[in-house]
């Protein structure tokens, strides 16, 4: 089973600043079968990156997804009030089971 | 739009059996390529996926809950349902219904519920 870390745990940004979110893999993803989620409470968690760049469908173009092999990273670019939430990356380029990652809560300073 | 609900017991006794469905409303159960699934999210930790069907009945299951996981689903309704065994207080969770993605086994979430949460408990 593919375990994924995510870092920071939490991270404090301002509006219009640029957020960095991690995900490392205890072992290489393949074909970058890897996935990011936004979550915000009582909401249905919101699919914004599957294989690892390619963006859902309605996702606005400042949600960025790049990586490969162990280390994946989503990048927005200059947050909206709206993008305060928890992410969590997923993988799926192994058999079942998917994991995911245990979440960065992006939070406002 | 797709849009997927969850419903079943909010609170179930430690060793009964779990049982939840999941509606399905915008679009068939029954076509296309897609797996219907779930995922829970136990207090302060993080998601765990449960397992996922397709139409015709075929599974995946997370094989840390395989004995105690039982899915079906129901084209006719437009429902799929979950139902886990001898449960503990390890298992309680909010459980979210998932529409499932992709091909050969390997599958992302693109539609969610919003989740309903399970308490176990006598």
């Amino acid at each position: 089973e593919i375990v994924l870390t995510q870092s920071p745990g939490t991270l404090s940004l301002s509006p219009g600043e640029r957020a960095t979110l991690s995900c490392r893999a205890s072992q290489s993803v393949s074909t970058n079968y890897l996935a990011w989620y936004q979550h915000k409470p009582g909401q249905a968690p919101r699919l914004l990156i599957y294989g690892a760049s390619s963006r859902a469908s309605g996702i606005a173009d400042r949600f960025n997804g790049s990586g490969s092999g162990t280390d994946f990273t989503l990048t927005i670019s200059r947050l909206e009030p709206e993008d305060f939430a928890v992410y969590y990356c997923q993988q799926y380029g192994s058999s079942p089971p998917y994991t995911f990652g245990q979440g960065t809560k992006l939070e406002i300073k | 739009q797709m849009q997927l609900q969850e419903s079943g017991p909010g609170l179930v006794k430690p060793s009964e059996t779990l049982s939840l469905t999941c509606n399905v409303s915008g679009g068939s159960i029954g076509t296309g390529s897609f797996y219907w699934g779930w995922i829970r999210q136990p207090p302060g930790t993080g998601l765990q996926w449960i397992g996922s069907i397709f139409y015709s009945g075929n599974t995946y299951y997370n094989p840390s809950l395989k004995s105690r996981v039982a899915m079906s689903v129901d084209t006719s309704k437009s429902q799929f349902s979950l139902k886990l065994s001898s449960v503990s207080a390890a298992d309680s969770a909010v459980y979210y219904c998932a529409r499932h993605r992709g091909s050969g086994g390997r599958y992302y979430m693109d539609v969610w519920g919003k989740g309903t949460t399970v308490t176990v408990s006598s």
